[in-house]
């Protein structure tokens, strides 16, 4: 059974960092690209970032490019979201998905259970 | 980038009703296209992938078709357990845009 889970949301202030993880396991990690994508409160979903099963390829949003740094660690099954200087439009819950293959150009098929994210002062 | 936009942005429809949502791309993004059921509270859920082709263990009225640009959802027969909003998303390269949504209502 393929199992997503976040952690590391939490309460930040504007300016400030978080990591978010994702364990992943049920299926070949390093065989799937993996992606991040967030909810603010009340809205869609957006896409966030992506990167490949080796993590060679790495794509991020133009609102997040230059903050957000996707990364991943096929060793311990783990998927990551570096995310700097933070700011209140950054609020929202952060899903971590998996893909069906290992390049991005992929459906991303299973999604975690989500982790929020509060940027407030 | 490639836009992708959804209509209607909401519906509200009869149990057993046929419900049609459109999705389109600014530009052509082959059947890379996929439809996610969002519902109350949960996590999103994969529908359809590749346009057409039905998620393992989503029941079969849902059906998606189209390609290059235009896009369909179909609900063959609404039933109280489709209150959603449903999201179409591109993946043919980044940004892997989503749709804005249309949210689903029995009447």
């Amino acid at each position: 059974e393929v199992q997503l889970v976040e952690s590391g949301g939490g309460l930040v202030q504007p300016g400030g960092s978080l990591r978010l993880s994702c364990e992943a396991s049920g299926f070949t990690f390093s065989g799937s690209a993996m992606s991040w994508v967030r909810q603010a409160p009340g809205k869609g979903l957006e896409w966030v970032s992506a990167l490949s099963g080796n993590g060679a390829n790495t794509y991020h949003a133009d609102s997040v490019k230059g903050r957000f740094t996707i990364s991943r660690d096929n060793s311990k099954n783990t998927l990551y979201l570096q995310m700097n200087s933070l700011r209140a439009e950054d609020t929202a819950v952060y899903y971590c998905a998996k893909g069906r293959s290992w390049h991005t150009n992929t459906v991303f098929d299973y999604w975690g259970q989500g982790t929020l994210v509060t940027v407030s002062s | 980038d490639i836009q992708m936009t959804q209509s209607p942005s909401s519906l509200s429809a009869s149990v057993g009703d046929r419900v049609t949502i459109t999705c389109r791309a600014s530009q052509g993004i082959n059947n890379y296209l996929a439809w996610f059921q969002q519902k109350p509270g949960k996590v999103p859920k994969l529908l359809v992938y590749a346009a057409s082709t039905l998620q393992s263990g989503v029941p079969s009225r849902f059906s998606g078709s189209g390609s290059g640009t235009d896009f369909t959802l179909t609900i063959s027969s609404l039933q109280p357990e489709d209150v959603a909003v449903y999201y179409c998303q591109k993946y043919d390269g980044a940004p892997f845009t989503f749709g804005p949504g249309t949210k689903v209502d029995i009447k």
